[in-house]
């Protein structure tokens, strides 16, 4: 199975600051790499998909990109509502497989 | 509008069974695949599953093969996933998602379901 590693596992912000989360996969998946939101209790939202894609009713400030097999997740002016756990996620082959999520909270 | 709704919250002994449904509407059902992912507490979600889109065929996680089966009916538009021989460690919320449009995005999850709580205890 391929393994995607997330890092860090969590950090602190506040409210205005640029953050950003990194995904590596354990080999090539192409462009195969999104990005999800979860907040407590709910089901995960998908906001980044083929690694730089921005879904449909996200925001404009979340923007993916990628190098060879690292993956990044740049969240520009964080906003309140953005106070989440965020997972990347391949969809390469089966099993698609998530990171070991990133917990962004209030500095 | 796509929907996805789930059955209600199910407590379960060691050795059971249980059985999920997800219910679409919004979308024509057999054009998307719809996978099956859960979410131990403070854990990753996992991929346990799905039915492809088209011919419908069902696919497993390694994990979980032997153990779980998902089946579909297409004139309710409604998927179901059973898993069974349950023990503690799969207690978790399961969730349906449909998977993205086309062969390229059909591994991905654009929607969910609200999430169905699987408690497995004595």
């Amino acid at each position: 199975d391929i393994q995607v590693t997330q890092s860090p596992s969590s950090l602190s912000a506040s409210v205005g600051d640029t953050v950003t989360i990194t995904c590596r996969a354990s080999q090539h998946i192409s462009s195969y790499l999104n990005w999800y939101q979860q907040k407590p209790g709910k089901a995960p939202k998908l906001l980044i998909y083929a690694a730089s894609s921005l879904q449909s009713g996200v925001p404009s400030r979340f923007r993916g990109s990628e190098s060879g097999t690292d993956f990044t997740l740049t969240i520009s002016s964080l906003q309140p509502e953005d106070f989440a756990t965020y997972y990347c996620q391949h969809s390469y082959n089966i099993p698609p497989t998530f990171g070991q999520g990133t917990k962004v909270d209030v500095k | 509008q796509v929907h996805l709704v789930q059955s209600g919250a199910e407590v379960r002994k060691p050795g059971a069974s249980v059985k999920v449904s997800c219910e679409t509407s919004g979308y024509s059902f057999t054009n998307y695949a719809l996978h099956w992912v859960r979410q131990a507490p403070g854990q990753r979600p996992e991929w346990m599953g799905w039915i492809s889109a088209g011919n419908g065929n069902p696919g497993y996680s390694q994990k979980f093969q032997g153990r779980v089966t998902i089946t579909r009916d297409t004139s309710a538009s409604t998927d179901y996933m059973e898993l069974s021989s349950l023990r503690s460690e799969d207690t978790a919320v399961y969730y349906c998602a449909r998977g993205g449009s086309g062969s390229y995005y059909n591994l991905l999850f654009d929607y969910w379901g609200q999430g169905t709580l699987v408690t497995v205890s004595s």
